[in-house]
């Protein structure tokens, strides 16, 4: 199975801080990842998919960028709406597999 | 608007079954594959299983190989999951997911919706 890891676990940041995740894969998997947000009892929402594109309707200072194996989701300016937690997931192969999340808190 | 809604989950008994549904509404059910993707408590995502929109290719993970069947129900717009031979490692929130191609393979595609989720729970 291709294994997702994901730095940091949990990230504290301000309102307005750029932050930065990232995930990297134990194997190439081209750009077939997406990068999913997910609140306690919401629907988790998809953010971005082949690395880098941007689902329609999620605010542009989302963005992803990489491929290979070393991916990051980087958030712009951070609103108090983001304060969740993130996987990225890839789908180049099954079992389609998640990293293990990074917690984004208020500082 | 795209709507995923499961239902099913509860408390059961370790060794025993449970069959979890989830009713799309807001896109043509028939042209899309679907998933199964679940939370352990205090755990990351874990994929489960997905089908085809025709049900002609079905994939599980290890965990679950064996144990459960995915299937769908057109004319109910609805995916299945049936859930055997549960232990204290299936209690987690279960949620599905819309495949996000077209009437393609079941392969290289994400997810571009998901429901809220219904929790499972094994215990004696």
């Amino acid at each position: 199975d291709i294994r997702m890891t994901q730095s940091p676990s949990t990230l504290s940041a301000s309102v307005g801080d750029r932050v930065t995740i990232t995930c990297r894969a134990s194997q190439n998997i081209n750009n077939w990842l997406a990068w999913y947000q997910l609140k306690p009892g919401k629907a988790p929402n998809l953010l971005i998919y082949q690395a880098s594109d941007l689902e329609r309707g999620v605010p542009s200072r989302f963005s992803g960028s990489g491929s290979g194996t070393a991916f990051t989701l980087t958030i712009s300016s951070l609103q108090p709406d983001d304060f969740a937690t993130y996987y990225c997931q890839q789908f180049d192969t099954y079992p389609y597999t998640f990293g293990q999340g990074t917690k984004l808190e208020i500082k | 608007e795209v709507q995923l809604v499961e239902s099913g989950g509860g408390l059961v008994q370790p060794g025993g079954s449970l069959r979890l549904s989830c009713v799309v509404s807001g896109f043509n059910f028939d042209d899309y594959a679907m998933h199964w993707v679940r939370q352990a408590p205090g755990k990351g995502l874990e994929w489960v299983s997905g089908i085809s929109w025709n049900s002609k290719s079905i994939e599980y993970a290890d965990s679950v190989k064996g144990r459960f069947t995915i299937s769908r129900d057109s004319a109910k717009s609805s995916l299945h999951l049936q859930m055997n031979s549960v232990t204290s490692e299936d209690t987690a929130f279960y949620y599905c997911a819309k495949d996000s191609s077209y009437g393609g393979t079941i392969l290289r595609n994400y997810f571009d919706f998901w429901g809220q989720g219904t929790r499972v729970t094994v215990s004696s």
